[in-house]
């Protein structure tokens, strides 16, 4: 079946580089993607979130692309801070009426100081 | 604004033994949602409900069953807990299947 799948599952990075995390999806039915940030022992935070109709999109410190021709998303944090250590999750919805999200297993991302 | 609040934190439960995790939002949000995290199979869904009154059955249903009485609450039931059931559960809610699903804190389960 169709899936989201991620390909590095670890990324350590300096504080105050640039951090991209990938993620590659296999529905090209999927119309909506989404970010998600999950620290320790919390539930998932939204970040950001792109529709198909876009390719880029950016909030704070934070930059999401799409790629529809690989079936690729991204997300780049600028300038990483130590705050932004967590597991990140893409997600897709695929439409339709059942209003589900299928997830990646996530990225773990560590800052170091 | 809480946004969605879940009960208990935590909770150790004998094997056989019936729980209910309570799961409120206060966005009026139509859609809600109950998965499970497991370390290395990420998160999977359990139940959701599109709206109040509906619920439909996730990727791992098997177990537990849900109800939708009204647009703030999605208690999830465990009828007789099994160790296979010890997990991490997160309820979510969701305006609509193009908008993002916001979560609640989590509840640990550890079923002996």
């Amino acid at each position: 079946g169709e899936s989201v799948g991620l390909h590095l599952p670890t990324l350590s990075v300096q504080e105050g580089d640039n951090s991209i995390i990938n993620c590659a999806y296999s529905n090209s039915a999927s119309d909506y993607f989404i970010w998600y940030k999950q620290e320790s022992g919390k539930g998932p935070q939204f970040i950001i979130d792109i529709r198909s109709n876009m390719d880029k999109r950016q909030g704070q410190r934070v930059t999401v692309l799409l790629n529809k021709t690989v079936k690729h998303l991204s997300l780049q944090i600028a300038a990483t801070q130590p705050g932004d250590s967590a597991v990140y999750f893409c997600a897709e919805n695929s439409g339709g009426s059942n209003y589900k999200l299928t997830f990646g297993k996530g990225t773990l991302l560590t800052v170091n100081p | 604004t809480a946004g969605i609040t879940q009960a208990p934190t935590s909770q150790i439960l004998a094997a056989g033994r019936s729980m209910t995790l309570r799961c409120t939002q206060d966005m009026r949000h139509n859609a809600m949602y109950w998965y499970r995290q497991d370390l290395g199979l990420g998160l999977r869904l359990i139940h959701y409900s599109n709206t109040a009154g509906t619920t439909g059955k996730g990727e791992v249903p098997d177990g537990y069953s849900v109800s939708r009485a009204n647009t703030d609450d999605f208690p999830l039931t465990l009828a007789s807990a099994v160790p296979s059931q010890t997990s991490v559960y997160f309820c979510a809610s969701g305006a609509g299947h193009t908008d993002t699903q916001y979560f609640g804190p989590g509840t640990r389960l550890t079923v002996l």
